[in-house]
């Protein structure tokens, strides 16, 4: 089974809009970490934002939220206001367990991803 | 704060060759893994160095090895390459403190192409 799954090969919407980006996880550890990145054309992975399993709010940075629903294992991204700088590939991605010494559950999974594009 | 360097930023190999990319961790960085992403797909970890040791390794045969100086800066060596072996190498670095949270720092990557 797919550990994360992004259903959206690709998104389109409009500038200044929101946009919502799905992403489900499936994992039996109960600690556990979600994160986003941007990827674009350059190749660069840019970290957008960061849910621990245990958190009790959703994570938010700037225009970047997470609607996290543990209980359905979903971890959607919200991008508030798009620019047309939000063009990029994003992907979900999950770290699990605690991490032992010298962080050895440092591996992250990632999904396939969701193309975004921005229209002006 | 530095940023992950890698390098080289494009390089075509031929099958059966060898090929050495390297990674320079942002500064202060102990851990560093490396990621292959295929064409279309999301990256797989390949595998994570700490403090000059491997620690963590994903499913990729022997023929992927790595090293992490005392700088931080790290190694990906591939040998007998094979076609399949195209794809955008990333590396990834953190400073390791006990703490789960926060996010990993990329590079931009290393575009292999294996003919």
């Amino acid at each position: 089974a797919q550990k994360i799954t992004q259903t959206q090969p690709g998104m389109f919407v409009q500038e200044k809009e929101a946009v919502t980006l799905d992403c489900t996880y499936d994992t039996s550890d109960p600690s556990y970490g979600l994160f986003w990145y941007k990827q674009p054309s350059s190749g660069e992975m840019i970290f957008l934002i960061y849910q621990g399993s245990y958190d009790q709010q959703n994570a938010t940075e700037g225009r970047y939220s997470l609607n996290f629903q543990k209980a359905r294992k979903s971890a959607n991204l919200v991008i508030s206001a798009s620019q047309l700088g939000d063009s990029a590939m994003y992907f979900c991605a999950m770290r699990e367990g605690q991490g032992g010494s010298g962080g050895s559950n440092y591996k992250l999974t990632f999904g396939k991803g969701t193309l975004l594009t921005v229209n002006p | 704060e530095t940023g992950v360097t890698q390098s080289p930023t494009h390089l075509i190999k031929t099958r059966g060759q060898q090929v050495t990319l390297r990674c320079s961790s942002q500064s202060g960085h102990n851990t560093v893994s490396w990621y292959q992403q295929a064409l279309g797909q999301g990256p797989q970890f390949i595998f994570q160095y700490y403090r000059e040791e491997e620690n963590g390794r994903g499913n990729f045969p022997p023929r992927f090895s790595g090293l992490q100086f005392p700088n931080y800066s790290s190694e990906l060596n591939v040998n007998a390459l094979e076609l399949d072996d195209s794809a955008l190498y990333l590396c990834a670095s953190r400073l390791w403190t006990g703490k789960i949270r926060g996010g990993y720092t990329f590079g931009s990557g290393t575009r292999l192409t294996v003919v």
